[in-house]
């Protein structure tokens, strides 16, 4: 298996642009996590689903954020209009269960200029 | 108030010692404790998973402990490598049965293992 795969690898936009972030989980996983990662914050985790359905969007910082997961082999992640301050490195992970060990893939380094 | 802390925050050791890394955490109700290891610019790596009833766990040369009733945790690394400097993270997650799981992150130790 290729592991949990995102899109794109670097990412460098100018504020109020739309961002879309893309990923695709481990085959038979059904649970799929997007975390957001800075020097000052560490590892915030933002939304997590379960078998396709969002279970909690409370890490979601603002409603400028939205994710889906239309189906059990994609999410995507998008900020629109987009800020300096997201400026961070976005993790997408999945696992089988919520309780079980979690993959997470290289990440998108995401600059907002 | 829910948390994690982890310490030390930065760590430096020599090549072939042991060294222990601690996680404490108010967290309630606990339903499991994560160690991750995170390379620099990749993703976090799972080490280990406990759960209220387990008080040790070991994964190659590393032994995570978890003492439920004081709310600590503690990753041990046993003759270490160069390879073993990362950062390394405590994820402790809140169970209830009506709100879902919900995930409290430590700080990270970041680990420099020197020759």
């Amino acid at each position: 298996d290729a592991g949990v795969i995102q899109s794109p690898r670097h990412e460098v936009t100018e504020m109020g642009q739309e961002v879309t972030l893309r990923c695709k989980p481990i085959s038979g996983h059904n649970s799929l996590f997007w975390y957001r990662q800075t020097m000052m914050r560490g590892l915030e985790l933002l939304i997590y689903f379960n078998n396709n359905v969002p279970i909690d969007d409370s890490g979601m910082p603002e409603d400028r954020f939205s994710a889906k997961m239309p189906n059990a082999s994609f999410s995507t992640l998008k900020i629109q209009p987009s800020e300096p301050r997201d400026s961070a490195v976005y993790f997408c992970a999945s696992s089988f269960g919520l309780n079980n060990e979690q993959f997470f893939g290289p990440g998108t380094r995401l600059t907002v200029l | 108030k829910n948390q994690v802390e982890q310490s030390p925050q930065s760590l430096i050791i020599l090549e072939g010692k042991n060294c222990t890394l601690q996680c404490n955490y108010t967290v309630s109700p606990f339903s499991n404790l994560r160690w991750y290891k995170q390379d620099t610019g990749r993703g976090p790596v799972s080490l280990t998973i406990m759960t209220f009833s387990e008080n040790t766990k070991s994964n190659g040369r590393y032994t995570a402990t978890l003492d439920a009733d004081t709310k600590q945790s503690s990753l041990h690394i046993t003759a270490s490598q160069l390879s073993d400097s990362a950062s390394y993270i405590c994820v402790v997650s809140l169970g209830a049965l009506n709100t879902g799981n919900q995930f409290y992150f430590g700080t990270g130790t970041s680990l420099t293992v020197i020759p």
